[in-house]
Formats: C-alpha cells, structure tokens, sequence
C-alpha cells in the first residue's frame, strides 16, 4: 500500500553540488507534481507532468530540472543547489478524471537543507 | 504565484471545542479540496467538494462549497488532540486553461489544548 514513495526523506548539500530527488507512485496515475513548501507559504508548485514523456512549468521552475521517462517515476533535479533551494519538498500524483478535479495523492515529503 | 486565503492562520483550542476555518478566493472554482498536513508528513485528503452548495462529511469533519463559488469553509466537531496539524484548502486553478494545475491556501495550524 505505498501509494506515492519520495527518496530520500533527508539530505543536506553544500552550496554548488547537485541531486536528484525520486517520486515513485504505484497508483498508474498520469499526472505528477513535484511542490516546495515554505513556512507560511503553502505549496509552490515548481514542474509538473500529464504523461510519460512530457513535463511543464510550474510558478517557480527555476534552477530545477525534471524528467518523466517511466510513467510511475518522476525525478527533480537541481544542477547546482543554492541556500535558497532549503525547504522541504513533496511529489504528488493524480489520476485523470471524467468530467471532475481529481485530489492529488502526496508523499512525506524530502527536507533538503543547502548550507 | 496565486493563492487562496485561509483564515485563521492559526488557531488554539481546547479538547472538545468546535472549530470553523475558511478559505476565500477571487475567482470562481469548480473543486474545493480540503487537506490536513501532521507534522514531518504529506498533506492528507480529507474531503473534496464538486457542487456549489455541496456539504459533505468526514467523521467529524464537515465541508462546504460556498453558493458564491469563491469560498469553502470546514468544521471540526468535537476536537481532540490528534487534530492537531495544519489544514490546508485547494483547487484547481481558474487561471490555466487545463485543469492541470492546483493552487492551494497558506494553511490554517492547529492546536488542541487536552
């Protein structure tokens, strides 16, 4: 029953060095969305995708970089992290619905410190 | 970036106590969400609104989609400690052509006093 898996739960990087952090989910849903959450802000969204293969934009996209070459994987990348890029980060996965909004289903989340 | 407004932001009450929080937006949506976040884990969903007028409950918790389309309020009755968390609404945003995109409230935290 795992749902939606985010790996690694923690990690602390230095200014500069990159990472990939991985969304798995086992629901077959199509669309997936990687968030950054910041005290009193809510939930950002940086890239989403609608389908294996395809990925987009989100309001606050860069210095991330995301791919979905399997339709249960979505990665998020940050090519050289800066202090800015500290939050934590969740993924998130929705199937498509048949004249309805879908609700997203979320991971636990990755804390990413950058110092 | 657009999002909703959640009121209160944060809110302590004692066990037993009702509680009343609502989120607010400028434009018309067709789908509320109601989620709750615990501390170190995911948003969880609660409830989900369809139909303007729409109340739907959740155990103690109930929902509604307000008439006017711009607003979503949600109740918790009875409260007890594990209530404790931040809530948060959401929705798909009116300001994309695709239903793609969801935005979502600043969060109302709660606390429960046992």
């Amino acid at each position: 029953n795992a749902g939606v898996t985010q790996t690694p739960k923690f990690r602390v990087l230095k200014t500069g060095q990159s990472m990939t952090l991985l969304c798995a989910q086992d629901m077959n849903h199509e669309y997936m969305y990687w968030y950054r959450q910041d005290p009193g802000m809510g939930l950002r969204l940086i890239h989403y995708s609608v389908g294996e293969g395809t990925t987009a934009k989100g309001e606050v996209p860069d210095g991330y970089n995301v791919s979905r070459l399997k339709k249960q994987n979505f990665l998020l990348g940050l090519e050289s992290a800066a202090p800015s890029q500290t939050s934590v980060y969740f993924c998130a996965s929705r199937p498509t619905g048949k004249g309805s909004n879908q609700p997203q289903h979320f991971g636990d989340g990755t804390r990413l410190s950058i110092l | 970036g657009q999002q909703l407004n959640q009121s209160p932001q944060s809110m302590f009450i004692q066990e037993g106590e009702d509680v009343s929080m609502n989120c607010t937006s400028s434009s018309i949506f067709n789908t509320w969400l109601w989620y709750k976040q615990d501390p170190g884990e995911g948003p969880v969903l609660l409830i989900a609104l369809y139909k303007a007028g729409e109340l739907t409950s959740n155990g103690r918790l109930t929902a509604q989609f307000g008439i006017t389309r711009k607003d979503s309020f949600l109740n918790i009755s009875a409260s007890i400690p594990s209530d404790v968390g931040i809530y948060f609404c959401a929705g798909p945003s009116p300001f994309t052509s695709g239903t793609y995109k969801y935005i979502f409230g600043t969060g109302t935290r709660l606390k429960v006093l046992a």
